[in-house]
């Protein structure tokens, strides 16, 4: 099984919204709504943002949104601050291949 | 709060046992997973046990050569690491799994532990 694909890097100024994709297959993020997005600053763990492809925990902003077409999965970001630097990863449940999960490829977004 | 331990440098060929202490819920109530994170590299799931400790699941990168398990009694996972190779080196991570079991309505990992890194040598 591939890793979901995803830009390497994004970008944008404060106060801006970036947009991150992950692209998969119609046997994952195509077949089941189970993406989920998760934030991964330098030296943390990794944060859940986004499960069951657009629904935010209760303790995330609304700032964070997401949602799916097809094959390609996105999340968005508004309002961009510096504390939003870091690694983003989007991950689907597959059933290709065995039972399990696939994870994207990572996104590094910058803050300019 | 799950806390990884464990990790050290291991020879290529050699074995190793991560643990994951959990506390803070009812541990038997959830599945949870392995996953890691190489140098440079991004996240890799690498294994789900569920609540039970019956069902098990693993990434074809480490079938055969890693085994999940868990202790509910001590509220603990633990993840057996056999036939180490160079590419398993990486930071561990377990994390919870807000479901008995995969396929029950919530893929996603909602809780994590700092991790715990292995690392393996020539």
């Amino acid at each position: 099984q591939s890793a979901l694909t995803q830009p390497a890097s994004v970008s944008g100024s404060p106060g801006q919204s970036i947009t991150i994709s992950c692209t998969g297959s119609s046997t994952d993020i195509g077949f089941y709504n189970a993406v989920s997005w998760y934030q991964h600053l330098s030296g943390k763990a990794p944060k859940l943002l986004i499960f069951d492809v657009s629904r935010r925990p209760s303790d995330i902003s609304d700032r964070f949104s997401a949602s799916k077409s097809g094959n390609t999965a996105s999340l968005t970001i508004s309002g961009l601050h510096s504390g939003d630097e870091g690694d983003y990863y989007c991950t689907s449940y597959k059933t290709t291949n065995g039972l399990g999960f696939v994870f994207g490829t990572g996104t590094r977004v910058t803050v300019l | 709060q799950l806390l990884e331990s464990g990790g050290t440098v291991v020879r290529r060929g050699g074995s190793l046992r991560l643990s994951c202490v959990v506390s803070g819920f009812t541990f038997n109530n959830f599945a949870m997973v392995w996953v890691r994170q190489a140098p440079g590299k991004g996240l890799e799931w690498v294994s789900t046990i569920d609540g039970g400790g019956v069902s098990v699941y693993y990434a074809d990168s480490v079938k055969g050569r890693l085994t999940i398990s868990r202790d509910n009694s001590l509220n603990t996972v633990f993840l057996q690491m056999d036939s180490l190779r160079a590419e398993d080196t990486a930071l561990y991570y377990c994390a919870r799994l807000p479901a008995y079991n995969h396929g029950w309505g919530s893929d996603y990992f909602d809780l994590w532990g700092q991790g715990t890194l292995v690392t393996v040598s020539s």
